[in-house]
């Protein structure tokens, strides 16, 4: 079946340490989104991509860092420079680099916990 | 730049019951607006849209109207179900900068 495949699900860190969530995409989509999502601030984009070897910042990519070597894949690495990681992470992908139709396809997530 | 606002949660409801979830928006172009959901445990999918003022979104029972001179897109059912329990975002494209803003979601219990 196609769609938005992250791991780990669950990813424990201690301070210091950075990590890497990874995310895969089988739908062909061109666009690529990392949402953060905390209780009662809902989604905040962290960093997007809309072609291949090309990704933008979002709002708040600050302690953050992504690739995207290929159309697939867009990990996302939480760098020790980020002071408070502790977080639900998002990936989203779309077929319409413009969102002109606004559907955006996520995956099941991924929660880091920093120990 | 452009916000979304929702009204504050947890919302809990008896089954059957009437259910409205308040979305006001800021926006200076002509915004798209959205109804996304996320289910225990899952990732967000898409519930409606609506691209331009007036328009009615409408699925799985739930719908929205895209009102201009109100700037909202309020979430409507007539009669909720156990199985709508979930979280509910309102969101909007900013299509200038090619991504979604999303409000800070409402989640929705029903109890049987």
């Amino acid at each position: 079946d196609g769609g938005i495949t992250q791991s780990p699900k669950y990813l424990f860190r201690k301070e210091g340490q950075n990590v890497t969530l990874s995310c895969e995409q089988n739908l062909n989509h061109d666009a690529m989104y990392w949402y953060r999502q905390d209780p009662g601030q809902g989604l905040r984009l962290i960093y997007y991509s809309q072609i291949v070897n090309d990704f933008q910042k979002g709002d708040i990519a600050e302690g953050y860092s992504v690739s995207r070597e290929k159309k697939e894949s867009f990990p996302l690495t939480v760098t020790s420079a980020q002071k408070n990681p502790t977080a639900f992470y998002l990936c989203a992908s779309s077929v319409d680099r413009a969102l002109l139709t606004g559907e955006l396809f996520f995956g099941e997530g991924s929660r880091l916990t920093v120990l | 730049g452009d916000s979304v606002t929702q009204m504050e949660g947890p919302v809990t409801l008896s089954e059957e019951a009437f259910l409205t979830i308040n979305c006001t928006y800021t926006a200076t172009g002509y915004p798209s607006l959205f109804w996304y959901v996320q289910y225990p445990g899952e990732g967000l999918q898409l519930l409606l849209k609506a691209t331009k003022a007036d328009d009615k979104g409408s699925n799985k029972g739930f719908e929205a109207t895209y009102r201009k001179e109100t700037t909202s897109f309020h979430l409507e059912k007539g009669s909720v179900q156990v199985s709508d329990s979930a979280v509910y975002f309102c969101a909007l494209s900013d299509q200038g900068a090619q991504k979604l803003v999303f409000g800070q979601g409402t989640r929705l219990t029903i109890n049987p």
